[in-house]
């Protein structure tokens, strides 16, 4: 069935530090892909997606590229702050339908 | 923009009470979904609908009931709760097509003791 799988947390990184998020997908047909972040107390905001092969999507300094050939949408940012301290998930989103599937969630600290 | 709205923020319910999780969107969307989120498993879909009218069971469906009587309405219900149902529930809504992002709600967070 569809599915996501993403990296186990928490993360811990110090400020300034390289940041990589794993996520692989399974899924019939072509899906979006899509990264939500969600801070303490809130819900999921859309953090970047991308809806076809090669595509990548970027916001806030955070970028991730949709691999087919891997099924992979690995998030990744050159220099993470305290701010990006958050929940992050992947999911994706089936043409044929409009249902999110979602990755269990990687919890991220970052220390100043 | 209020976009998604889910209230209350915080309830505590006994076992074997009932009430109604209220989601309401103001963004026109045809699709509404709610998702139960829990610690290690991800958000995890409950129920869905497609448009007023129609609704469709999720991946856990079991213990709620869901009606879509108009776009923009969407409550879950909870018939008899049970300490299994504590959890944060949200309720999300976006447009036909799956290249468009999902909008959720800043969550419920249901207690049963």
């Amino acid at each position: 069935g569809d599915s996501v799988t993403q990296m186990e947390g928490p993360v811990t990184l110090s400020e300034e530090a390289f940041l990589t998020i794993n996520c692989t997908y399974t899924a019939t047909g072509y899906p979006s892909l899509f990264w939500y972040v969600q801070y303490p107390g809130e819900g999921l905001q859309l953090l970047l997606k991308a809806t076809k092969a090669d595509d990548k999507g970027s916001n806030k300094g955070f970028e991730a590229t949709y691999r087919k050939e891997t099924t992979s949408f690995h998030l990744e940012k050159g220099s993470v702050q305290v701010s990006d301290s958050a929940v992050y998930f992947c999911a994706l989103s089936l043409r044929t339908g409009n249902q999110f599937y979602f990755g269990t969630g990687t919890s991220l600290t970052v220390i100043p | 923009n209020a976009g998604v709205t889910q209230t209350p923020k915080f309830q505590v319910l006994k076992t074997g009470q009932s009430m109604t999780l209220q989601c309401a969107q103001d963004m026109n969307h045809e699709y509404m979904s709610w998702y139960r989120q829990d610690p290690g498993m991800g958000l995890r879909l409950i129920h869905y609908s497609v448009g007023a009218g129609i609704t469709d069971q999720g991946e856990v469906p079991n213990g709620y009931n869901v009606s879509r009587s108009t776009t923009e309405d969407f409550p879950l219900r909870l018939l008899s709760a049970a300490p299994s149902q504590t959890s944060v529930y949200f309720c999300a809504s976006s447009t036909r097509g799956a290249v468009t992002e999902a909008f959720f709600g800043q969550g419920t967070r249901l207690t049963v003791v």
